[in-house]
This record gives C-alpha cells, structure tokens and sequence, in this order.
C-alpha cells in the first residue's frame, strides 16, 4: 500500500491567494483526519471525516479555511484567501474507524504564505 | 487546551542506553497513543494502549499506563542512533478526537 498521500508536498504562495492541499487516504480507511502543526502551537486536529461525512469541524480556525470529502479516496483542505500565519505543516491522516484505532499520516504540505 | 503533556521536552543519551519519557493528561480517556516524528517527516505510530490495559510491548518499547495518576510512560530499550526523533503522546476521550501532546525530543548519540 502507499500510504496516505498528500500533494503538494510544498506551497509557497502569497498573502491573499487561494491554497487547496490534497489528499487521498490509505485505500479501505473509513476515516480521514486533517491536522495543522506549528512550533507555537503543536499539533492541532483541524477537521476530521467519518464515511465521508464531516463529524467535528471544530479545529478549523475561521471562515477562510474549508474542507471536502467527495469520496471514500479523495479530501482537501482550502484555505481562501490566505494569510501568512497560515504558514505551517498541514499533515492529512486516516484509520480504519475513528479514534479507536491508529492513524496513518501523510508526509505532509509544507505552506509559506508570504 | 492539550490534553497530554510529556516530560521532559528533551532528553539525550548514549546509544545502547535506554529512553523513558513520560506523558501526563487531565481527563478520562478510552485510549492513549504514542507516536514518533522524524525531522521533516509524517508522525508513524508506535503503540496503542487502552484505557483497561495497563502495559504493551513492541519490540523495544515498552508503554504504561496509569489511569489512576492518569500517566502513561514510553520506554525505549537498548537505544539506537535511529531512535532520534520527537515521540508524542495522543489520547482519545469522550470528545472522540484525539489531542497531541507537545513532544519529547529524543536525542541519541553514537
């Protein structure tokens, strides 16, 4: 299996920009787990799905940020419009079933907004 | 707020000695996790314990856990230069999310 896989691997964009990250879980995973990690505040649960279905968006910082799951192998994250303490890495996970079980990470999207 | 803390933040030995970080939470819990983190890197889980289970083994590590000083410990045996990395503990409670502590940096030296 490849494991969760998330592009881009790196954004650079400018304040004010669009940014969508992607990302498709490992194949057979009913749920999907988007996170932010910053030095100043660690590891944060943005958003997380269950069979697709958004269960608790309560990580999500504000309005600019929003995100989709269309289908059991595909999710992203969108950030409209961007801003420069956006600047983090925004690592995508996935588990067989919630919580309960462990969760596989991607390698994550290194975003600067400049 | 973060639900686990770990002790201490960081922590250097020799290589062949072993590693024991701690982590500390407030509130009740279904499950505590244990993860690793390389530089630059996705986290890779190590080790789930719950909340009726009081020890687990992995290979080299070894986890506790302690419901009624609501503490769980990683203990990594016979340390490698590859056992470098950040280890996070994770937990699960009635929120159904799971919350990160802020890591330990391990440091191992050749």
């Amino acid at each position: 299996d490849a494991g969760v896989i998330q592009s881009p691997r790196h954004e650079v964009t400018e304040m004010g920009q669009e940014v969508t990250l992607r990302c498709k879980p490992i194949s057979g995973h009913n749920s999907l787990f988007w996170y932010r990690q910053t030095m100043m505040r660690g590891l944060e649960l943005l958003i997380y799905f269950n069979n697709n279905v958004p269960i608790d968006d309560s990580g999500m910082p504000e309005d600019r940020f929003s995100a989709k799951m269309p289908n059991a192998s595909f999710s992203t994250l969108k950030i409209q419009p961007s801003e420069p303490r956006d600047s983090a890495v925004y690592f995508c996970a996935s588990s067989l079933a919630g919580t309960d079980y462990e969760q596989y990470f991607g390698p994550g999207t290194r975003l600067t907004v400049t | 707020s973060q639900q686990g803390e770990e002790d201490p933040q960081a922590l250097s030995i020799q290589e062949g000695e072993n590693a024991t970080m701690n982590c500390s939470y407030k509130t009740s819990i279904n499950n505590l996790q244990w993860y690793r983190q390389n530089s630059g890197r996705g986290l890779v889980h190590l080790i789930l314990i719950r909340s009726n289970e009081r020890e687990k083994h992995s290979g080299r590590l070894r986890v506790t856990l302690d419901t009624s000083k609501k503490s769980s410990s990683l203990l990594i045996t016979a340390s490698r230069a590859a056992d470098t990395a950040s280890y996070f503990c994770a937990t699960e409670g009635n929120t159904g999310k799971l919350i990160f502590g802020q890591g330990t940096t391990l440091q191992v030296k050749p």
